[in-house]
C-alpha cells in the first residue's frame, strides 16, 4: 500500500517553455502533498506544501510564480515549472501524506528528472 | 541556524558486517525521527519513524536509535548485505520535515 507515482519520469526541453509534473496517490487519499528538488550529491529541499483544495505553502526563497502548484484532489497534485531556465534542471520528487504538514510518515514517488537545453 | 549532519559522505564495509549510521543535529527540537533510503534516480522509502520519547526501535535488520540529549540518531544495519547498498537519509520532522544530505552505503561481498 501507500503507492505514489509521478509523470514523467523524466523530461527534457528547451529554455522558456513550461513543464508540468503529475503526482498520484493510486492507493490512498492524500491529505498533504509535498514537492521536493534534490539536485546532485545534496539533500532533498522542500519547495512546498499542498493540501488539497487549499494554496500551496512555498517555502522561503522559492517563487510561486514560476512553480505553480495545484492540488486538485485527494490523489492528484501537479507542479508546472514555467518559463524554464537550464538552472531549474534538476531530480524533482513529490511525497504524499495521510497527516498534516509534518511529523507523518510520507510516502515518495519515484522522482522526475528535468533537464532544460 | 538548523543543521541537520550525516556522518559521512560514503561508507564501504563487507558483507555480514554491521553498518553504522550517523545523524546528528543542532538549533532543532525534533517530534520525530525518520530514516528513509534512497537509490540512484528513485525517490526515498521509508523505514523507519522514532518519536522524541522513544530511545531505541527496531524493525528486522534495523535498528533506530534517537538520544535527544545528544541530538544524535544511530541508524544500524545488521549482518548487511550487498542489497543494501544504497544513500540513507535522515529526516527531522517538527513543523516541517527536513532531510539531511545521505550517507551513501556501500556493501562489498
Amino acid at each position: 500500500g501507500a503507492v505514489v507515482s509521478q509523470h514523467p519520469s523524466w523530461v527534457i526541453c528547451k529554455s522558456g517553455t513550461s513543464v508540468k509534473i503529475e503526482c498520484r496517490s493510486l492507493d490512498f487519499q492524500a491529505t498533504t502533498m509535498f514537492w521536493y528538488r534534490q539536485f546532485p550529491k545534496q539533500s532533498l529541499m522542500l519547495m512546498a506544501t499542498s493540501n488539497e483544495g487549499s494554496k500551496a505553502t512555498y517555502e522561503q526563497g522559492v517563487e510561486k510564480d514560476k512553480f505553480l502548484i495545484n492540488h486538485a484532489s485527494l490523489t492528484l497534485s501537479t507542479l508546472t515549472v514555467t518559463s524554464a531556465h537550464p538552472e531549474d534542471s534538476s531530480f524533482y520528487i513529490c511525497s504524499a501524506s495521510f497527516g498534516g504538514r509534518s511529523s507523518y510518515e510520507q510516502y515518495f514517488g519515484p522522482g522526475t528528472r528535468l533537464t532544460v537545453t | 541556524s538548523q543543521k541537520i549532519e550525516q556522518n559521512s559522505e560514503a561508507l564501504n564495509i563487507q558483507e555480514g558486517k554491521t553498518a553504522t549510521l550517523t545523524c546528528n543535529y543542532t538549533n532543532y527540537s525534533p517530534a520525530y525521527l525518520q530514516w528513509y533510503r534512497q537509490d540512484p534516480g528513485r525517490g526515498p522509502v521509508f523505514l523507519l519513524l522514532i518519536r522524541e520519547n522513544e530511545k531505541e526501535k527496531r524493525k528486522e535488520r534495523l535498528k533506530v536509535t534517537f538520544d535527544t540529549t545528544l541530538k544524535q540518531s544511530l541508524f544500524h544495519i545488521t549482518a548487511s548485505q550487498p542489497a543494501d547498498s544504497a544513500t540513507y537519509l535522515c529526516a527531522l520532522s517538527n513543523n516541517d520535515m527536513r532531510f539531511g544530505a545521505g550517507t551513501r552505503l556501500t556493501v562489498k561481498p
